[in-house]
C-alpha cells in the first residue's frame, strides 16, 4: 500500500501569512498513463471534506487561486497564500494513482 | 447543484449488518465512479469502497473485504453500502462520494454515523 506522510502535523499561521504543508508518498504517485494522482482536501470544522487540488496542481472548481500545488514523483506541497479565517481546519492529501486509496493523516492549520 | 445525501446509519452490534443508502442529485450518476470514505472519531479519512459507473468493477481496501459489498441503482441515482459482520473498528462517520477519474472524490456527502457496540 502506498503510505502518504504529511507534515507538519498542525501550523498556526496569522492571518494574511503563507504555509506550506509537505506530502510525501512511499512509492512514485506517477500513473503507467503518465498522470500523478495526488489531491488536496480541506475538512472545515464540523463539515465534509472537500476537493481543493486535483493531479498535483489544478484547482477544483470555484477554489482559490491563493491554494496552490506542486511536486512530483513521491513529494509534494500545499501552499496556501493570504490565509483567511476560512482556511482554518484539516488539510489531507490523498493518491488515487492505485489501489488501495490512501490518505495522510492530516495537517491541523489553526489561526493566530 | 450536487447533492450527496447519506442515510441508513446508526447503532448496531458487533457481528450484525447494516446497509447505507447515498441519494444522489444534481449531476449525471451514472457517468461517475462513486464511492465510500470513512472517518473514526477523531481520526483520518480511509477509502472503503469504490464502484465503476456500470456496477461492473468493484474495489475494497483488506480492512473491509470479503465484509463490506458496495452497489449501485443508476436508475434511481443511488448508491449502497452492505456492511456485514461489524466490528467495533468499523465505527466511523461514513461519506458518500463521487469519484472524478483524474480528479479524485469531487463531491462529498454530509455523512452518516454508523456505531459498532453492545
Amino acid at each position: 500500500d502506498v503510505v502518504m506522510t504529511q507534515t507538519p502535523v498542525s501550523l498556526s499561521v496569522s492571518l494574511g501569512g503563507q504555509v506550506s504543508i509537505s506530502c510525501r508518498s512511499s512509492q512514485s504517485l506517477v500513473h503507467n498513463n503518465g498522470n500523478t494522482y495526488l489531491s488536496w482536501y480541506l475538512q472545515k470544522p464540523g463539515q465534509s471534506p472537500q476537493l481543493l487540488i486535483y493531479k498535483v496542481s489544478n484547482r477544483f472548481s470555484g477554489i482559490s487561486d491563493r491554494f496552490s500545488g506542486s511536486g512530483s514523483g513521491t513529494d509534494f506541497t500545499l501552499k496556501i497564500s493570504r490565509v483567511e479565517p476560512d482556511d482554518l481546519g484539516v488539510y489531507y492529501c490523498g493518491q488515487g494513482t492505485q489501489y488501495p486509496l490512501t490518505f495522510g493523516s492530516g495537517t491541523k492549520l489553526e489561526i493566530k | 447543484e450536487v447533492q450527496l445525501v447519506e442515510s441508513g446509519g446508526g447503532l448496531v452490534q458487533p457481528g450484525r449488518s447494516l446497509k447505507l443508502s447515498c441519494a444522489a442529485s444534481g449531476f449525471t450518476f451514472s457517468n461517475y465512479y462513486m464511492a465510500w470514505v470513512r472517518q473514526a472519531p477523531k481520526k483520518g479519512l480511509e477509502w472503503v469502497a469504490t464502484i465503476s459507473t456500470s456496477g461492473s468493477r468493484t474495489y475494497y481496501p483488506d480492512s473491509v473485504k470479503g465484509r463490506f459489498t458496495i452497489s449501485r441503482d443508476n436508475a434511481k441515482s443511488s448508491l449502497y453500502l452492505q456492511m456485514n459482520s461489524l466490528k467495533s473498528e468499523d465505527t466511523a462517520t461514513y461519506y458518500c462520494a463521487s469519484l472524478k477519474l483524474g480528479a479524485g472524490f469531487d463531491y462529498w456527502g454530509q455523512g452518516v454515523m454508523v456505531t459498532v457496540s453492545s
